[in-house]
Formats: structure tokens, sequence, C-alpha cells
């Protein structure tokens, strides 16, 4: 069964504290990304990879951090330095190009308190 | 400014009945156009996918429509049900770039 996985469905943390959330996908795509959805605001990207070993920041990359070690992996960090982190998390895969559909998987809530 | 204006923010419907959501935007250069469909606390979903030159696209009870010129798309969902609750989004790709979301119109479905 092809598909995006994204764990946990919820994460909570304490204030401080650095985070990672994970996104596998079998579907054999070479391009992933990562979006951060907040209420009421579209999607913005906070970095995307092309290709494993490679990774570009997004729109807002700051206080986050990712690896890309093998095709089916790219986890996402939260560091302590994302002065908002409370948001609900989407990782996406697709053949490179974004001319190309992305496929999302099923996000991760993270709460900070 | 390279962006996706939808509309109605929100729009509650009863079910049965059709429904058209729209969606404006001034990206260019324009490559696609994507309305994805996200129910609550899950991932987007792909509808339809549109390029310069097509001007519909269907999906079962869903119909997409697109204006180039007018920088148009409009979402028409045919004989609702209740699992059409959910949120809806426009997506448009700026080509060689960017995907640029727009902020989604949330329908409820009553019954």
């Amino acid at each position: 069964d092809g598909g995006i996985t994204q764990s946990p469905k919820y994460l909570f943390r304490k204030e401080g504290q650095n985070v990672t959330l994970s996104c596998e996908q079998n579907l054999n795509h070479d391009a992933m990304y990562w979006y951060r959805q907040d209420p009421g605001q579209g999607l913005r990207l906070i970095y995307y990879s092309q290709i494993v070993n490679d990774f570009q920041k997004g729109d807002i990359a700051e206080g986050y951090s990712v690896s890309r070690e093998k095709k089916e992996s790219f986890p996402l960090t939260v560091t302590s330095a994302q002065k908002n982190p409370t948001a609900f998390y989407l990782c996406a895969s697709s053949i490179p190009g974004q001319g190309l559909e992305q496929y999302f998987g099923p996000g991760t809530r993270l709460t900070v308190t | 400014k390279n962006q996706v204006e939808q509309s109605p923010q929100s729009l509650i419907i009863l079910e049965g009945k059709n429904c058209t959501l729209q969606c404006n935007y001034t990206v260019s250069p324009f490559s696609n156009l994507r309305w994805y469909k996200q129910d609550t606390g899950r991932g987007p979903v792909s509808l339809t996918i549109m390029t310069f030159s097509e001007n519909t696209k269907s999906n079962g009870r869903y119909t997409a429509t697109l204006d180039a010129d007018t920088k148009q798309s409009s979402l028409h969902i045919t004989a609702s049900q209740l699992s059409d609750s959910a949120s809806y989004i426009c997506v448009v790709h700026q080509a060689g770039t960017a995907l640029i979301f727009g902020k989604g119109t949330t329908l409820s479905v009553s019954s």
C-alpha cells in the first residue's frame, strides 16, 4: 500500500525542547516537502528536498532543520529557536519539478506549551 | 505580488444542494491550478489539476473551471453530501518556482 506516513499524529512538547517529526514515503518520489498550516492561513513551505543529501530552505525555514539521508525519509526538527512552533505540519512528496502533483501525508499536530 | 484569493471564506449548505467555490489569482507566470480537499485534521487530497489550455475538468461530483484570461477558477460541487464537509484549497503553480496556496474555503454540509 503506497503512500506517505507521518508520525506521530499528535505531539506535545515543553517550550525550549527540540522535537523531530517523522515523514516516510514509499512512492519512490525523489522530491519531498515540509509545510506548516495555521488556522486561517494557506500552507507555507518550510523546507524541500529534490534529491537525497540535498535540501533547500522554503519561505519560513527559520527555527527548523531537516535531513535527507534516504530517499524514503525526510524528518523535520523543530528547534527551540522557532518562536511559534504550535501548528499543523504536513509532509508531501512528488516527482521532481513542482509542475507535477504533490501527495500529502496525514499531518502531525504539534503543541508546544 | 503573487497571490491566490478564495471566496467565500466559509459556506454552509443543505445536503443535496449544489455550491460553487471561487478562486482568483495573480500568479505569473502560470503553470497550472489545482484544487485540493482537506478533511479536518488530515492532509489535502487532490481533486483536479488544470493547465493553461484546459477550461473544465471533472472528478465525480466535482467540476473545476479555469479562465486563464481573467485568472479565475471555480469548483462546483453537485448534489452535496455530508462527506463533502471539508476545506477546499486552491493552489497555483508559478512556473519554474513555487506553489502558491490559497487560504481555503470551509464547506459545511448539513442534513
